[in-house]
């Protein structure tokens, strides 16, 4: 069955530090997604992603985030300069179109120290 | 904005009792979807009601959606060890994103 890959599971990375979060979506899933998960809290919605621009984005998208979709597979998150708050999972997720069903990925463990 | 507020928190039970989760929203949805999300795991769709009074039924979990569109429930039949996680409701929002509900997390006594 397809599904959405994440890499790297777990990253570490130091307060300040820019981090690259990747994803593969499904193959002919059209519309992307990331959404971030503080420990012992609910999913919270970060962006989504529709013919290579934003569609959505949460309060918590700020200027410290941004997506891109650098060629036809992969796509990417970015922090620029983490802070503390950041450490959460983030997972990825993709739809074959936007009341699709979401298939998420397993998940990136951002650590900030 | 958009949020749905789902109860209880915490549910632990014996295996082989029931269980319920609800979700209430103050508008109407046009839909929603049910996930669980096992321990250390990721969100995994279960389930998307759309009409009113839906009732849809997976093996010893059956799903409702109220006739108003404002609230739904899941409930498992004679709970086992493997149904152990956090069943989350989600309603879809612009742009296609998904609001979450707090979720319930499922404990099961064997």
């Amino acid at each position: 069955e397809p599904e959405v890959t994440q890499t790297p599971s777990h990253q570490v990375t130091q307060m300040g530090q820019e981090v690259i979060l990747r994803c593969v979506p499904i193959s002919n899933h059209l519309y992307f997604y990331w959404y971030r998960q503080i420990l012992g809290q609910k999913v919270e919605f970060l962006v989504s992603f529709y013919n290579n621009e934003i569609s959505e984005k949460s309060e918590i998208f700020d200027d410290q985030f941004s997506v891109e979709r650098p060629d036809g597979s992969n796509f990417t998150l970015k922090i620029r300069s983490t802070k503390l708050e950041d450490s959460a999972m983030y997972f990825c997720a993709s739809s074959e179109a936007p009341k699709n069903i979401q298939y998420f990925g397993a998940g990136t463990r951002l650590s900030v120290l | 904005g958009q949020q749905v507020m789902q109860i209880p928190q915490y549910q632990h039970v014996q295996e082989g009792e029931d269980f319920t989760t609800y979700c209430n929203s103050s508008t109407t949805l046009s839909n929603i979807q049910w996930y669980k999300q096992r321990p250390g795991g990721h969100p995994v769709f279960l389930i998307q009601l759309v009409k009113s009074g839906e009732v849809k039924k997976q093996k010893r979990l059956t799903f409702q959606f109220g006739e108003a569109k404002k609230n739904s429930s899941l409930h498992i039949t004679a709970t086992q060890t493997t149904d152990v996680g956090t069943y989350f409701c989600a309603v879809g929002g612009g742009g296609g994103k998904l609001i979450f509900g707090q979720g319930t997390e499922l404990s099961v006594k064997p």
